[in-house]
């Protein structure tokens, strides 16, 4: 079946640290892969997406690409900053669309100043 | 624009009580959804709607019931509240069922059973 693992958490840098969260996913073919946000006591929002291989999601200093090879979906930023400060979910839609995206367990991120 | 509305945001219920969760979003998509949030878990499907008058069972759907009469509203229906209801229950909504179409997500309803 399709599933998400992402790296076990929690995790936390100083600020302007580099950042990495690591992700893999099992699923047949190409499925959409995703980054979700979610801030404390909100809901979760898009972060960034890929939709095929070798394409790279971006979005407020955060990078994922999309790597068939190894299956991975890797977030990074550069310099991260305080208002990083988050719990970050990796997901994966199967290709050819099927209404149920599958969540990774999450990663909480705290920055210290 | 309000995006995707979940009512109440916290509630507390003793077991066996029943009480509906509401959501609607203005966003005019077909697709809702409903997932709980457990601690170190993610996020499980709990139902979900492609349209008007169309529900189907997600992942974990005992103890819940959904319905969907109008494509503004989903709201979430549980009936004889247990400890294991004990969650953050979030609803979303998409335009379409595919990767090109992310899911909105409300802020969430925090439920204690006890």
């Amino acid at each position: 079946g399709n599933s998400v693992t992402q790296m076990e958490g929690p995790v936390t840098l100083s600020e302007e640290a580099f950042l990495t969260i690591n992700c893999t996913y099992t699923a047949t073919g190409y499925p959409s892969l995703f980054w979700y946000v979610q801030y404390p006591g909100e809901g979760l929002q898009l972060l960034l997406k890929a939709t095929k291989a070798d394409d790279k999601g971006s979005n407020k200093g955060f990078e994922a690409t999309y790597r068939k090879e190894t299956t991975s979906f890797h977030l990074e930023k550069g310099s991260v900053q305080v208002s990083d400060s988050a719990v970050y979910f990796c997901a994966l839609m199967p290709q050819g669309g099927s209404e149920k995206l599958v969540f990774g367990k999450g990663t909480k991120l705290t920055v210290n100043p | 624009n309000a995006g995707v509305t979940q009512t109440p945001k916290f509630r507390i219920l003793k077991i066996g009580q029943s009480m509906t969760l509401q959501c609607t979003q203005d966003m005019n998509h077909n697709y809702m959804y409903w997932y709980r949030q457990d601690p170190g878990m993610g996020l499980k499907l709990i139902y979900y709607s492609v349209g008007a008058g169309i529900t189907d069972k997600g992942e974990v759907p005992n103890g819940y019931n959904v319905s969907r009469s109008t494509t503004e509203d989903f709201p979430l229906r549980l009936e004889l509240a247990a400890p294991s209801q004990t969650s953050v229950y979030f609803c979303a909504s998409s335009y379409s069922g595919t990767g090109n179409s992310p899911l909105h997500f409300g802020n969430g309803t925090r439920l204690t059973v006890t």
